[in-house]
């Protein structure tokens, strides 16, 4: 593909109900983040996937959220038992060498 | 810890005017500088980039940024305002080699340019 593709582009969930998020990275990036963006507010960093390094996870806010990236490419975070502050837009990055490249951000609503 | 601050929350220019949008900046070690944009309910574009070298870069639409290592400042610039360049522009630091570390990013600035 072209970009860093995330899916889905919206979703609406229930309090209390597990989501999954997923990136896809543009194809030989070896690194990749994710962030949260609240209300067109600044980016919060939450996790960092560099090659097959161990991930910087310093960024979570809570043991609810995780993330894996399998094979090196394809990365879902994980929010479990969601709540209303977890409303946000979560935007992925990939990155080869100097500059990241963002994914469109999938809209999570918790109701 | 690394971190980024964008002074003003927004920034009001008439079109033709020149613009800048300030960034400074904390890190351990020489940093990579990045600007982004945002227009509204899209990811972020990249716009430019300082690794080494000339204190002045040049991205995309026109944009230019100046670092300065003394004032740990890479503020963001562009001669002649757009009202098209009306959006959400994010500053970001990177420390590590020139192919890993996390990337951290301000608070935005919306740039408002009035016709």
């Amino acid at each position: 593909g072209a970009g860093v593709s995330q899916s889905p582009s919206n979703k609406v969930t229930e309090k209390g109900k597990d989501v999954e998020l997923r990136c896809d990275p543009i194809s030989g990036h070896t690194a990749l983040y994710w962030y949260r963006q609240s209300l067109g507010q600044g980016l919060e960093f939450l996790i960092y996937f560099q090659g097959n390094s161990a991930p910087d996870k310093s960024g979570l806010p809570s043991d609810r959220f995780s993330a894996e990236r399998t094979g090196g490419s394809v990365s879902t975070l994980t929010i479990q038992r969601t709540q209303q502050e977890d409303s946000a837009v979560y935007l992925c990055a990939s990155r080869e060498y100097v500059e990241a490249f963002f994914g469109q951000g999938t809209r999570l609503t918790v109701v | 810890a690394q971190s980024v601050a964008q002074p003003e929350d927004q920034v009001n220019v008439a079109e033709g005017n020149p613009l800048t949008v300030k960034c400074t900046y904390s890190v351990s070690g020489n940093p990579y500088l990045f600007w982004y944009v945002q227009y509204p309910n899209r990811g972020l574009q990249f716009l430019l980039k300082y690794i080494t070298g000339d204190n002045l870069v040049k991205g995309s639409y026109g944009f230019e940024a100046e670092f300065n290592k003394s004032q740990t400042s890479f503020h963001l610039k562009k001669p002649s305002a757009l009202v098209s360049d009306s959006a959400l522009y994010f500053c970001a630091v990177r420390v590590g080699s020139s192919n890993t570390g996390k990337l951290i990013f301000g608070q935005g600035t919306t740039l408002q340019v009035k016709p």
